[in-house]
């Protein structure tokens, strides 16, 4: 286990649901992270909060909104989505968003969109 | 644009057999170079973190290498267990400020008994 734990771990959503992605992280970091890992493509950044600022938006369509309540926690909500979403989302936490510390990640959620 | 190229995208062996995988990279001003493990429907796990002054680290049966000149990196699996059976990620991180990472696409490992 690395400390970061995600739930639901598989969801079924149709394009008119509207959902939320749970990530806690027991790790005492400060900088929590959203990607989406489609295959055969590399791990795409979605979202980065540290100490509970956002600081990236990677040009993420709007119906993905992420929450970020304490560093502890973080969440992605979403509604209306497309079928082209479906993807493993996972979730990261590091000491700070800072190139000399590591990233711990989740085991994920598999989304699919129907 | 910052890439990271990873070789072989698949590749299967027998086990007790040793493997080397390949990363090229174009990251510049580049921090650090980071191999990861993901097994099949889990979150990748790191391996090794290399900075730019290390040209080799080990893990257990794990040993990557870089070369910060032409910008290459290896990770070298010895005496290949089933449980090696996984995605390896190479990810490279460039110094600008927050960290930046760019992520490989992986390799693809297979050990038949």
């Amino acid at each position: 286990e690395t400390g970061v734990t995600q739930t639901p771990r598989h969801l079924v959503m149709g394009m008119t649901n509207k959902k939320s992605l749970k990530c806690e992280q027991h790790l005492g970091h400060n900088a929590m992270y959203w990607y989406k890992q489609s295959a055969k493509k590399p791990l795409e950044l979605m979202f980065v909060y540290n100490f509970k600022e956002q600081t990236e938006n990677n040009s993420v369509p709007s119906r993905f909104s992420p929450e970020c309540p304490n560093s502890s926690h973080l969440f992605l909500h979403l509604h209306t989505l497309q079928p082209e979403d479906s993807a493993l989302y996972l979730c990261a936490s590091s000491q700070e968003q800072r190139a000399e510390y590591e990233q711990y990640f989740g085991p994920g959620t598999r989304l699919t969109v129907t | 644009k910052n890439q990271v190229e990873q070789s072989p995208q698949s590749l299967i062996i027998l086990e007790g057999k040793n493997c080397t995988l390949q990363c090229n990279y174009t990251v510049s001003p580049f921090s650090n170079l980071r191999w990861y493990k993901q097994d099949t429907g889990r979150g990748p796990v790191s391996l090794t973190i290399m900075t730019f002054s290390e040209n080799t680290k080990s893990n257990g049966r794990y040993t990557a290498t870089l070369d910060a000149d032409t910008k290459q990196s290896s990770l070298h699996i010895t005496a290949s267990q089933l449980s090696d059976s996984a995605s390896y990620i190479c990810v490279v991180s460039e110094v600008f400020g927050n960290e930046k990472l760019t992520f490989g696409t992986g390799t693809r490992l297979t050990i038949i008994p």
